[in-house]
């Protein structure tokens, strides 16, 4: 069965940083792209990040570019998202999501989410 | 790159036929997916390269179009069609945008 987890999310003051997990398993973790996809409450999606299979092509979206930055761990089958300068506008739920190879783009792989809440 | 939808909400029945079209805003040939979200789920891809159907989705489901305009047809509303649905561009592997949604309510 394949399962995304998120972890590290919670209250956070503007300004502050978090750094977000993701843990892969039940397929070959270092054959995806693995995305990074926000909602705010009550709000539509936002794709955020991904990174290629090796860690050595990271995409972002421009509202994050400069503040966030995505790594894998291909050992520990683990994306991240480490988050800088937080701004209340950051609040949302973090998916990660796998990249499908026949699709070119995310599939309906994804993991629940996890709350990250930007408030002082 | 960025991608508006119409219209942001849509009222309609069972057995209706709806359109929801979305625009890019510089041609992405035919690198549009669309996703079904409903309340509280993960969403789900119902269509990619603009016009083929995921696995598993039903046929009333179609997508048309490239370049910068793109549609989502649902040829016979069903009960479980009403959520929200979401245009994606993907033009350029690993730079991705969402539409801002269009949601699809009962009348």
């Amino acid at each position: 069965e394949i399962r995304l987890v998120e972890s590290g999310g919670g209250l956070v003051q503007p300004g502050g940083s978090v750094r977000l997990s993701c843990e892969a398993s039940g397929f070959t973790f270092s054959n995806y792209y693995i995305s990074w996809v926000r909602q705010a409450p009550g709000k539509g999606l936002e794709w955020v990040a991904n990174i290629n299979q090796g860690g050595t092509d990271t995409y972002y979206a421009d509202s994050v570019r400069g503040r966030f930055t995505i790594s894998r761990d291909n050992a520990k089958n683990s994306v991240y998202l480490q988050m800088n300068g937080l701004r209340s506008d950051d609040t949302a739920v973090y998916h990660c999501a796998r990249d499908e190879l026949s699709l070119a783009t995310i599939g309906n792989n994804w993991g629940p989410g996890t709350l990250v809440a930007v408030s002082s | 790159i960025q991608m508006t939808q119409s219209p942001s909400t849509l009222s309609a029945s069972v057995g209706d036929r709806v359109t929801i079209t979305c625009r890019s805003s510089q041609n992405i040939d035919v690198w549009v997916a669309w996703f079904q979200q409903k309340q509280g789920k993960a969403p789900k891809i119902l269509i990619h390269r603009a016009s083929v159907l995921e696995d598993g989705v039903p046929p009333r489901f179609s997508g048309t179009g490239s370049g910068t305009e793109f549609t989502l047809t649902i040829s016979s509303l069903q009960p479980d069609d009403f959520a929200t649905y979401y245009c994606q561009q993907y033009h350029g592997h690993g730079r991705m945008t969402f539409g801002p949604g269009t949601r699809l309510d009962i009348k």
